[in-house]
């Protein structure tokens, strides 16, 4: 199993630009997740998904948008970037829901100029 | 919503025990997990705690009191790849809320 995978590692875009982060799952999980890292701070839940075609918002959800089509898959989409967005952004996995143990995926460092 | 407290930053020598304390502020608590973070690497979990009490896994282990709303890290026989940043972590709900993280320095 490759567990959980997130593309691209590194990306560099300009304020206003929108971008896809993609993160998949093969572990069969149903529970799916965003986090924003800010430097030398905790994760902050963007959005998570309890199944295909069920997601909702977390803490910090303003400015990115999710979607569940799939039971593997869960991206990230950025609608206009701004400086602030500029964190390292980890997707993770669970078996059914958040108290199961969450599995991170390496993370995509993103930086808006 | 959810807010937790941890000390930012905590150091200890090679061999040593720690503590790294954890207090949270939620409603419709289920349970406090603890993760470890390397500088550059992504979380793992450490443990997770839903009951009142003690739980041991190998040099570590994770208290709970709920009534105190209260937990705890305890890392014994310090090595010094234990160096990392942890993470304590509340589910309430379908949503996990991390702590901002204990840094924990670990000297020869």
């Amino acid at each position: 199993n490759a567990g959980v995978t997130q593309t691209p590692k590194f990306q560099v875009l300009k304020t206003g630009q929108s971008m896809t982060l993609q993160c998949a799952q093969d572990m069969n999980h149903e529970y799916m997740s965003w986090y924003r890292q800010d430097p030398g701070m905790g994760l902050r839940l963007i959005h998570y998904s309890v199944g295909a075609g069920i997601t909702d918002q977390g803490e910090v959800p303003n400015g990115y948008n999710v979607s569940r089509s799939t039971t593997e898959d869960f991206p990230l989409r950025l609608l206009s970037a701004a400086p602030s967005q500029t964190s390292v952004y980890f997707c993770a996995s669970s078996l059914q829901e958040s108290t199961d143990t969450q599995y991170f995926g390496p993370g995509t460092r993103l930086t808006v100029l | 919503g959810q807010s937790l407290e941890q000390p930012s930053e905590v150091t200890a020598v090679e061999g040593a025990i720690v503590q790294i304390n954890c207090t949270y502020q939620t409603s419709g608590f289920y349970g406090l997990s603890w993760y470890q973070q390397h500088d550059g690497g992504a979380p793992t979990f450490l443990s997770y705690n839903a009951l009142d009490g003690l739980e041991e896994t190998g040099r570590f282990s994770s208290f709970l009191s709920r009534s105190d709303s209260y937990g705890y890290l305890l890392l014994q026989e310090l090595q010094m790849k234990d160096s990392a940043s942890y993470f304590c972590a509340v589910q309430a709900g379908n949503m996990l809320t991390f702590g901002g993280g204990t840094r924990l320095m670990v000297k020869p």
